[in-house]
């Protein structure tokens, strides 16, 4: 079956730009995370949707990241006014999003973000 | 303030023998430990996980074990096998369920033939 897809796969803008990366879960998901991987760190947790809304946002660096996952698959995360700090991997992973049980999160390839 | 510590970043074994992955932990809410594999240009892949509540996991060539009075825990992988060569992720979660998962840095493991 497909697994967690995100697009794009690269993505280099310069300073100041706005971009948008996607994140396509695994069908039937309904637990979706965000995380973001600098150089020779671990990924780091950003935010987590279970269904619409945002569970926990509390790895959001600032108020220039924002994320929607308005039907409840899909999710945008948006990043205004970039900065060369941005600059990483951004992971998407998804998860039944089950309770009572280990819930494995199944990650996707990441996009490469580079600001110029 | 790193609460999962993977303290070293690199680690050789040579094919057929034993791979030893060690992570420490700081937190004691912690209560489920996994490890992810990771290629490069690919996204981390789930290997093994454990609960708090046990202290020996395992899964064909792979085992965790964890030491909770000692917030540490370590992958074996025995034999290695050269495709067992790739960075290596310890993650914790506070809950059992849905939850963030908080990553080591990783451990690079290269196995030679």
């Amino acid at each position: 079956g497909a697994g967690v897809s995100q697009t794009p796969s690269n993505k280099v803008t310069e300073k100041g730009k706005y971009v948008e990366l996607r994140c396509d879960p695994i069908s039937g998901h309904t637990a979706l995370y965000w995380y973001r991987q600098s150089l020779g760190q671990g990924p780091e947790f950003l935010i987590y949707f279970q269904g619409t809304g945002a569970a926990d946002d509390s790895g959001l660096p600032n108020d220039r990241f924002f994320a929607v996952r308005p039907e409840g698959s899909v999710s945008t995360l948006k990043i205004q006014r970039t900065e060369r700090g941005d600059s990483a991997v951004y992971l998407c992973a998804s998860s039944e999003g089950k309770t009572g049980g280990l819930d494995t999160q199944y990650f996707g390839p990441g996009t490469r973000l580079t600001v110029l | 303030d790193q609460q999962v510590k993977q303290n070293s970043p690199s680690l050789s074994v040579q094919e057929g023998r034993i791979s030893i992955l060690n992570c420490d932990y700081t937190n004691s809410m912690f209560d489920y430990f996994l490890w992810y594999k990771k290629y490069p240009a690919e996204g981390p892949t789930f290997l093994i996980s454990i609960s708090s509540i046990k202290d020996k996991n395992e899964d064909g060539r792979f085992t965790v074990f964890l030491n909770k009075s000692a917030k540490h825990l370590s992958l074996h992988i025995v034999p290695s096998q050269p495709g067992d060569s790739a960075v290596y992720f310890c993650a914790a979660s506070k809950a059992y369920n849905t939850d963030k998962l908080i990553f080591g840095t990783g451990t690079r493991l290269q196995v030679f033939p």
